[in-house]
């Protein structure tokens, strides 16, 4: 079955460490993103790559770094330097880069809690 | 800087019902808008809508765009309490990204 895989779902880290979440994708998408989703905020986007080895900031970015070594693999690290790590991130793929999105398909989500 | 305003932020309505859930909003070179529903965690697409005036319709979900007044409409009749999750509506533009609005929380009390 073809999906997007983000891992782990839930993880607690103490504050200053810096923690990378997974994201893997076999849907053969040329992009990829990450999305913040904070309470009654809607989602806000921190990064996303339309191909290997290039990406670019959102709109929230400052705290977050990014790689796409693979077309597959499109991991997320939140640093010590982001502010309030504790949220929701949802990792998103789309078959299309370019100026014309298209439909996300989304993986389930990692939980973050920074203590 | 695209912008994309939902109404309203949350309501509650008992099965059976009918909803509209709006959206409107303001875009560099609008290119499509799309709706997702969010029940636990990952968002599920619903509709993308490109031109004006052309109703998608999926059973009990059906959707609109007017792009001259820069809105749209999510319909749902008969609501079930299935129906209950948060509906994200987002633009994408000339910046080849989605944005997204705040999310509406729909709740179907039985």
């Amino acid at each position: 079955d073809g999906g997007i895989t983000q891992s782990p779902k839930y993880l607690f880290r103490k504050e200053g460490q810096n923690v990378t979440l997974s994201c893997e994708q076999n849907l053969n998408h040329d992009a990829m993103y990450w999305y913040r989703q904070d309470p009654g905020q809607g989602l806000r986007l921190i990064y996303y790559s339309q191909i290997v080895n290039d990406f670019q900031k959102g709109d929230i970015a400052e705290g977050y770094s990014v790689s796409r070594e693979k077309k597959e693999s499109f991991p997320l690290t939140v640093t010590s330097a982001q502010k309030n790590p504790t949220a929701f991130y949802l990792c998103a793929s789309s078959i299309r880069a370019g100026t014309d999105t298209g439909e996300l398909f989304f993986g389930e989500g990692s939980r973050l809690t920074v203590l | 800087e695209d912008k994309v305003v939902q109404s309203p932020l949350s309501l509650v309505v008992h099965e059976g019902d009918t909803v509209t859930l709006n959206c409107s909003y303001e875009v560099t070179n609008f290119r499509s808008l799309l709706w997702y529903k969010q029940e636990k965690k990952a968002p599920t697409f619903l509709f993308m809508l490109t031109s004006s005036g052309i109703e998608k319709k999926s059973g009990r979900l059906s959707s609109i765009l007017d792009k001259k007044e820069l809105f749209s409409i999510l319909n749902i009749t008969a609501t079930q309490t299935g129906d209950s999750a948060i509906y994200l509506c987002a633009v994408s533009g000339a910046n080849s990204k989605l944005t997204f609005g705040k999310g509406i929380t729909l709740s179907v009390r039985p």
